[in-house]
């Protein structure tokens, strides 16, 4: 499968704890995008990386996440201190950065804060 | 920062008549409108999408119309089919840079 995977799939915490997703884009990509959706709402765009360096942030993302691409292949996505209010599924999307490229998405990892 | 409204949230349409799904977006720096379907459990999937500097674009059953001037852009679906049935997103992005979406529209397909 050359797509975008993302694991684990599904993840099930106790408010409090660390959890760490992480996404591997297809392979030309270098760009690389985390989004999260809540049930009934589009996606919400976090953060994207241009290879390893992170170049935009949203006001969504508290300091209790942090997204990492160390060697601009896969990526990671930490939350510390998990709230209940976390529970969504986290969307990972890559594309290419020549002119007008399209972004493709992942299949989630689904968070479930109890 | 760029703000995508869409319409309806709900649409029911009989089996092989059109649907139509109406945005409107703030930013006109926006120059990248993609359409998404999500089925139920799925990732998003692009279907369609559309480049400021064109109009109208069609694939097949599926086309989708801009109106730089008024910042609006929508999809049509016509002869509906039954799997056809999903959440459809449209969007707004600027320098193909983040995806702006808006809410979505359940869309079903009555037989």
């Amino acid at each position: 499968d050359t797509g975008v995977s993302q694991n684990p799939r599904h993840k099930i915490t106790k408010r409090g704890q660390n959890v760490t997703f992480r996404c591997d884009p297809i392979s030309e990509h270098n760009r690389l995008y985390w989004y999260r959706q809540t049930l009934g709402q589009g996606p919400e765009f976090l953060t994207y990386f241009q290879n390893e360096a992170q170049l935009e942030k949203s006001r969504l993302l508290s300091d209790r996440f942090s997204a990492e691409r160390p060697k601009g292949s896969f990526s990671t996505l930490e939350i510390q201190r998990t709230e209940q209010g976390d529970s969504a599924m986290y969307l990972c999307a890559s594309s290419l950065v020549t002119r007008q490229e399209t972004q493709y998405f992942g299949p989630g990892t689904r968070l479930l804060v109890l | 920062g760029e703000n995508v409204e869409q319409h309806p949230s709900t649409l029911s349409v009989q089996e092989g008549d059109s649907a139509v799904i109406k945005c409107t977006y703030s930013d006109s720096a926006s120059n990248y409108f993609p359409w998404y379907k999500q089925e139920l459990g799925k990732r998003p999937q692009l279907i369609i999408d559309i480049r400021s500097n064109v109009g109208e674009k069609k694939d097949q059953r599926i086309a989708v119309t801009l109106n730089k001037t008024a910042k609006h852009f929508s999809l049509h679906i016509t002869e509906t089919q039954p799997e056809d049935s999903a959440v459809y997103f449209c969007a707004a992005s600027i320098r193909d840079d983040k995806i702006i979406f808006g809410k979505g529209t359940r869309l079903h397909i009555l037989p």
